[in-house]
C-alpha cells in the first residue's frame, strides 16, 4: 500500500517570508496523483495544490507552488509571502490513477508568526 | 451551491451504544469516503466507496460499518466494537473514475463530526 511521510511535525515562519514543507510517498505505481490539503482550525479541509505525476511541469496556485521529484518521490509545498491566514495543518495526500483510495499524511503544523 | 453536508456537528455516544454519523452530498460524486482524525495525527480512512450499493474497507475499518443505498448519501455507524471512537471524523466525495482528465478531481469535504463518549 502507499504510504505518505510528512516529516515535520510542526515549522513556522515569519509573516512575508518563504516556507517549504516537506512530504515522501512510496508507491510502486507511475501513474498518480499528489496534493497538499490546507486544515485551519474549522477543521475544515481545503485543497491547496494539485500535481499529476505524468506531468513535469511543477504545479503553481498564485503564492503556492510545489517542487515534484519523481525519482525521488517528493513533493514539497513552497509558500512565498507566507500571510497569516497561511497558519494551519497541512497534509500532502497521495491518490492512486485507476482507483479513488487516497492517502495522507500526518500533517504540518505551519505557524506564521507577525 | 453545491457541497457536503456531515451531520451532527457534535455528537455523544454511551458505552455500547451504536450512533451513526451523516454525510449528503449534492456535487453528483460517484466516490464518498470516511476518515478518522485523531489529535495531532492525520486522516486515516475508514471505508469508501465508488458506486452505489458497494464499498471498500479502508485501514481502520474495524469497529464501523458504512452503507451506500443512494448515491447522495454515505452514512457511517461506529458499533460498540469500536473501542476508542472519540475522534474527529471526516467524509469526502470526488468524482469517480472514468476517463483520465477526471482522475485528478480532489476530493470535496465536509465540515466534520466530533464524536466523543460519556
Amino acid at each position: 500500500a502507499q504510504t505518505v511521510t510528512q516529516s515535520q511535525p510542526e515549522m513556522s515562519v515569519q509573516e512575508a517570508e518563504t516556507v517549504t514543507l516537506s512530504c515522501t510517498y512510496d508507491t510502486s505505481e507511475s501513474d498518480y496523483y499528489l496534493f497538499w490539503y490546507k486544515q485551519p482550525p474549522s477543521r475544515q479541509m481545503i485543497l491547496v495544490i494539485r500535481q499529476e505525476a505524468y506531468k513535469q511541469q511543477n504545479a503553481t496556485e498564485n503564492r503556492f507552488s510545489v517542487n515534484f521529484q519523481k525519482a525521488a518521490k517528493s513533493f514539497s509545498l513552497k509558500i512565498s509571502d507566507s500571510q497569516l491566514g497561511d497558519a494551519a495543518m497541512y497534509f500532502c495526500a497521495y491518490r492512486s490513477y485507476n482507483n479513488n483510495d487516497m492517502r495522507f499524511g500526518a500533517g504540518t503544523r505551519l505557524t506564521v508568526k507577525p | 451551491d453545491g457541497g457536503i453536508t456531515q451531520s451532527p456537528k457534535y455528537l455523544f455516544r454511551k458505552e455500547g451504544q451504536n450512533v451513526t454519523l451523516s454525510c449528503e452530498q449534492n456535487l453528483n460524486h460517484d466516490a464518498m469516503y470516511w476518515y478518522r482524525q485523531d489529535p495531532g495525527q492525520g486522516l486515516r480512512l475508514i471505508y469508501y466507496s465508488q458506486i452505489v450499493n458497494d464499498f471498500q474497507k479502508g485501514d481502520i475499518a474495524e469497529g464501523y460499518s458504512v452503507s451506500r443505498e443512494k448515491k447522495e448519501s454515505f452514512p457511517l455507524t461506529v458499533t460498540s466494537a469500536q473501542k476508542n471512537p472519540t475522534a474527529f471524523y471526516l467524509c469526502a466525495s470526488a468524482t469517480g473514475t472514468g476517463p483520465p482528465g477526471q482522475l485528478n478531481q480532489p476530493q470535496h469535504f465536509g465540515d466534520g463530526t466530533r464524536l466523543s463518549i460519556l
